[in-house]
């Protein structure tokens, strides 16, 4: 069976540092790969996904990941936050047995500080 | 504009009485979601359909009930059975029946049981 482990439920950084939010995935079998953000009292927002092809995939607002199937992970970067960027992010895996069906992590809560 | 609309955005619930939640898109995806949010849980799958007039159990549908008549629109019961339903409830939508597994999310409906 799929599971996703977000190793942190809460990263603190100060703005204009780098930061790395860490997610790990267990499967069998080829996967596909998301992270979405959720700002409070919203719905959930598409940051970046992974299908196929080039493992370091870049997306919405200055975010990054990369997928390393040997470790099997999919963390994901950005190399300077902002203010704005405080928020839950929320990494999520589904393969081509599940459906469409997707298995989301617990979330991380980054805080980004002045 | 395409897009995912839930409603109500808040909703105040008596202990005993069923409620419905509303969630529309007009994006033309064929697949459909039912997530659960609580704190430090992640998201989990009540129902899902794939599919007008078919829908499957997610992994904690007892005490929600839902419908799939239209393309379009897959409301979700709250059922007075369900035991503690106070949450946040976040609809989804999908293009199914391809490798494209993106789940577009709604704004979500926060229900509290008074």
């Amino acid at each position: 069976a799929q599971s996703v482990t977000q190793l942190d439920s809460q990263v603190p950084v100060f703005e204009e540092a780098p930061v790395e939010l860490r997610c790990n995935y267990s499967s069998s079998v080829s996967v596909y790969l998301f992270w979405y953000v959720q700002y409070p009292n919203q719905g959930l927002q598409l940051l970046l996904k992974y299908l196929s092809g080039s493992t370091l995939v870049k997306g919405i607002n200055g975010f990054e990941a990369e997928f390393n199937k040997s470790q099997t992970s999919f963390h994901l970067r950005k190399p300077s936050v902002h203010i704005s960027d405080t928020a839950e992010y929320f990494c999520a895996v589904s393969d081509r047995r599940s459906q469409g069906n997707l298995i989301f992590g617990k979330g991380t809560k980054l805080s980004v500080k002045p | 504009d395409g897009g995912i609309t839930q409603s109500p955005k808040y909703l105040f619930r008596k202990e005993g009485q069923n409620v419905t939640l509303s969630c529309e898109q007009n994006l033309n995806h064929d697949a459909m979601y039912w997530y659960r949010q609580d704190p430090g849980q992640g998201l989990r799958l009540i129902y899902y359909s794939q599919i007008v007039n078919d829908f499957q159990k997610g992994d904690i549908a007892e005490g929600y009930s839902v419908s799939r008549e239209k393309k379009e629109s897959f409301p979700l019961t709250v059922t007075s059975a369900q035991k503690n339903p106070t949450a946040f409830y976040l609809c989804a939508s999908s293009i199914a029946g391809t490798s494209e597994h993106t789940q577009y999310f709604g704004p979500g409906t926060r229900l509290t049981v008074l």
